[in-house]
């Protein structure tokens, strides 16, 4: 059975740097990217990026560029990402999602609200 | 970038109702979409991926049909249990796109 556990809700102030964790269990962890959607409060789902565990390589959706940090450890099967000078437009539920074209498996969301 | 465009944004209906979702893409994108289903405070679900195959254990009420820019998510007679949002995604060069989400609500 596939999961994947994600470190818990963070509180951030605004300028700060928030890290999030997806432990992954039931396939074989370089077989998919890696990637994070989130979802702000109320809204729909925006893709920010993928980080290959074969590899490391990443790619990082436009909105994100220069902010956000994939990475992927292949010994312990963990994927991270990282998101820099956080203002409070960035509160939202992240997700971490395997999959190469669509996302067949989800995590169960993280909750990052920004404010001072 | 591909930008997709889906209609409704919100869609009432009752139980054993016939409903289609539809979502344009700015560009082709062949096949690449998929559908997903949203309930409150939950993760979304993969319900139909390469426009119209049916993920495992999802319920054959649900299909999907398209090509290119145009594509419908299909729920042939709605159920109690799938009052929910609806998300279209593309994928195409390493780009990932969501719809905006239709939510289907109790008419």
């Amino acid at each position: 059975e596939v999961q994947l556990v994600q470190s818990g809700a963070e509180v951030k102030k605004p300028g700060t740097t928030v890290k999030i964790s997806c432990k992954v269990s039931g396939y074989t962890f370089n077989d998919y990217y890696i990637h994070w959607v989130l979802q702000a409060p109320g809204k729909g789902l925006e893709w920010m990026g993928f980080v290959d565990p074969e590899d490391g390589e990443t790619l990082y959706a436009d909105n994100f560029e220069g902010r956000v940090t994939m990475s992927a450890d292949t010994s312990t099967d963990t994927a991270y990402m990282e998101l820099s000078s956080l203002r409070s437009e960035d509160t939202a539920v992240y997700y971490c999602a395997p999959g190469r074209e669509y996302f067949q498996y989800w995590g169960h969301g993280t909750l990052v609200t920004v404010s001072a | 970038d591909i930008q997709m465009t889906q209609s409704p944004s919100t869609l009432s209906a009752s139980v054993g109702d016939r409903v289609t979702i539809t979502c344009r893409a700015s560009q082709s994108i062949s096949r690449w979409l998929a559908w997903y289903q949203q309930k409150p405070g939950k993760a979304p679900k993969l319900l139909i991926y390469m426009t119209s195959s049916l993920q495992n254990g999802v319920p054959s009420r649900f299909s999907g049909s398209g090509s290119g820019t145009e594509f419908t998510l299909t729920i042939s007679s709605l159920q109690p249990d799938d009052f929910a949002t609806y998300y279209c995604q593309q994928y195409n060069s390493y780009s990932y796109t969501f719809g905006l989400g239709t939510k289907v609500e109790i008419k």
